[in-house]
């Protein structure tokens, strides 16, 4: 079965600092896709980045980035010089790119940016 | 362009009440579509998926339904609501198989 693990709940950083924001998966599929969405406090999902299973460069997006460590099951979402825009909560997921149709998300890590 | 559109956004149910959510998306055919719950701070739990009309896919045993009555439509409801049921609905798509989902704008519900 698929998983996504985000074990950060909560992380605070300061205004300009860079910040990583964690996430690990599950799969036994060989080809899926990972991806972050951002949602504010207005709910709305937003997406951020993809990175395909088998992209060989780390996916880039702006100011995000995506730290993708294949042997360990990771794709870290990395945010350069944070805004005060970015406190948000940050999602993780995955879906297989053959077979099932599901999206799985992980539980989410609350960012705070400080200014 | 493709859009996607819940509603209604807010609604405050008695226990016991039925439920109707609706969604519908613009601008492309034939999407994959979800329906997730969000509890307060929690993640997002997939309730259902669909593939074409008609064809529901439940995720998570529940009093909730899914219903797909035409290619761009996709209905969540209950004929009796539960306090647990209360929490954040987003209903999505995915029009390219394998590409991102776009979200609705979402529909608060909290059962009293």
């Amino acid at each position: 079965a698929q998983k996504i693990t985000q074990t950060q709940p909560g992380m605070f950083v300061q205004e300009k600092e860079a910040v990583t924001l964690d996430c690990t998966y599950d799969t036994s599929d060989q080809s899926y896709g990972l991806f972050w969405y951002k949602q504010p406090s207005s709910g709305e999902m937003i997406f951020l980045i993809y990175q395909g299973s088998y992209d060989e460069q780390n996916a880039t997006e702006g100011r995000y980035s995506l730290n993708f460590q294949k042997a360990r099951k990771s794709a870290n979402l990395v945010i350069s010089a944070s805004q005060l825009g970015d406190s948000a909560m940050y999602f993780c997921a995955m879906r297989a790119t053959s077979g099932t149709y599901k999206y799985i998300f992980g539980t989410g890590t609350r960012l705070k940016v400080l200014a | 362009s493709q859009t996607i559109h819940q509603w209604p956004a807010t609604l405050v149910q008695p226990v016991g009440s039925p439920l109707s959510l609706e969604c519908t998306v613009e601008g492309t055919s034939n999407p994959n579509l979800y329906w997730y719950r969000q509890a307060a701070g929690r993640g997002l739990q997939l309730l259902f998926y669909s593939v074409g009309i008609g064809q529901i896919s439940s995720e998570v045993p529940q009093n909730l339904s899914a219903s797909r009555p035409q290619d761009r439509q996709f209905i969540l409801s209950s004929k009796k609501l539960l306090l647990s049921d209360s929490g954040f609905y987003l209903c999505a798509f995915d029009p390219y198989t394998a590409g991102e989902l776009f979200f609705g704008e979402g529909s608060r519900l909290t059962v009293l």
